[in-house]
């Protein structure tokens, strides 16, 4: 089974802070994306990358960077917090080549933003 | 106009009911669509998986998709309080490997 492992389950962070969210991944799949997840939103991307030091922006990048150093581990940096930022951020895993396969979820890091 | 409109909710049945779920999408690229389905607390997993039009069945889950119509369903029969969760529909297109979601369903089955 694939594992998709979210560094923290909660965090709280303040306003202008530098915060970033780790995700790590054992199946040595290319690809990995990050979501935010709001309520009445559904689910949205932020950024996506296809391999290491490889990434795309989403549909919503605007105050978030990624940093893809190794296949198994891609983060996700918000340079200056603010409160719109507060939300469930998601990761999430797909082997390359295999577009149309499900991907696969960590259990999602839950940011307050004070 | 968004790409997939799902009913965010909530909804609420008995259990034993049988639940019905619906998603709609504009874009009739899309050929492949998916139900994750998300417990609180947790992330999304996926339950159902099919191509083009037609039905799937899995235990007490069924999916349907209505590629004319744009439309695609997930029928829960017998349903029990554990089914109680959060249901995304799903879908993309030939070679995509980015998902676009609807907003969610949640649901409540009421012992």
């Amino acid at each position: 089974d694939v594992k998709v492992t979210q560094s923290s389950r909660y965090l709280v962070k303040r306003t202008g802070e530098k915060v970033f969210l780790e995700c790590v991944q054992d199946m040595d799949h290319e690809n990995m994306f990050w979501y935010r997840q709001d309520p009445g939103l559904g689910l949205r991307l932020i950024y996506f990358s296809y391999d290491v030091k490889m990434k795309e922006k989403g549909d919503i990048p605007e105050g978030y960077s990624v940093s893809r150093e190794k296949k198994e581990r891609f983060s996700l940096i918000l340079e200056s917090a603010s409160t719109n930022q507060t939300s469930m951020y998601l990761c999430a895993t797909i082997p390359r080549g295999k577009g149309n396969q499900p991907q696969h979820f960590g259990d999602g890091t839950r940011l307050s933003i004070l | 106009q968004k790409e997939v409109e799902q009913d965010p909710g909530p909804l609420s049945v008995p259990e034993g009911a049988i639940v019905s779920l619906n998603c709609t999408y504009s874009n009739s690229a899309f050929q492949y669509f998916m139900w994750y389905r998300q417990y609180s607390r947790k992330g999304p997993e996926l339950l159902m998986y099919t191509y083009s039009s037609g039905n799937k069945e899995d235990g007490r889950f069924t999916a349907q998709v209505d590629k004319s119509s744009k439309y695609i369903s997930l029928f829960i029969r017998d349903s029990q309080p554990s089914d109680s969760a959060t249901y995304l529909c799903a879908v993309t297109n030939f070679g995509n490997e980015k998902l676009t979601f609807g907003t969610g369903t949640r649901l409540t089955i009421i012992p």
